[in-house]
């Protein structure tokens, strides 16, 4: 499977601010996504980036605040804009060879937001 | 009604014994089943992908899905205190749709 980073690992931020968090693969997937893992809850999918095109994004999750970005193969952000306390939470990105392929994750980016 | 269902556990067991993990769902157009192991603080791993029903052995673990009640397993055998970490069922529709439906994870100890 590939290999995949995220950066940073952790932070921690001020409400109102934003942040963006990089997911970098170690080889050319077609597909890949950024999910949230809240506190005692369980993984929820914010959007499919998609390469070259705007970002789908589920029902509850809107792009001014999950802008994402996806420039090439191998490479996606995630912004997370004018954060609050409820914005707390580990942020994860996944990546598929095919669409309806094995999900891989990445190691998350833990975010506290004060 | 969530659509996944999963014990969130923790569940402790000795070391060597037979683990039982299990989660159950409510939408019959799940067709993908799938298991990952998340050690504290770290990412989801996969474990086991399987399609529709039927059983599936890698090793130590065997994922049982049985359609009919909506319902999958994971069995751990000889459990290692390694093994020791949180464990999410995961699934998903058939095609290619992409979005996983995951249950909250069952956190699982393994003591020596």
């Amino acid at each position: 499977s590939a290999v995949i980073s995220q950066k940073p690992s952790r932070d921690i931020c001020q409400r109102g601010t934003s942040l963006t968090i990089q997911c970098q693969v170690d080889s050319q997937v077609t597909m890949m996504f950024w999910y949230r893992q809240q506190p005692g809850q369980s993984l929820t999918l914010i959007a499919t980036a998609n390469q070259g095109s705007e970002a789908t994004y589920e029902s509850g999750f809107v792009i001014d605040k999950f802008p994402i970005s996806r420039p090439n193969l191998t490479f996606s952000t995630l912004t997370v804009s004018n954060m609050s306390p409820e914005d707390s939470s580990i942020y994860l990105c996944s990546v598929a060879g095919d669409p309806g392929n094995e999900q891989f994750f990445g190691p998350g980016t833990r975010l506290t937001v004060l | 009604q969530k659509e996944v269902e999963q014990d969130p556990g923790p569940l402790s067991v000795p070391e060597g014994a037979i683990v039982s993990l299990n989660c159950t769902y409510s939408n019959s157009a799940f067709q993908y089943f799938m298991w990952y192991r998340q050690y504290s603080r770290k990412g989801p791993e996969l474990l086991m992908y399987t399609y529709s029903s039927g059983n599936k052995e890698d090793g130590r673990f065997t994922a049982q899905v049985d359609k009919s009640s909506k319902y999958i397993s994971l069995f751990i055998r000889d459990s290692q205190p390694s093994d020791s970490a949180t464990y999410l069922c995961a699934m998903r529709y058939s095609g290619g749709y992409n979005k996983l439906i995951f249950g909250a994870g069952t956190r699982l100890a393994v003591h020596p």
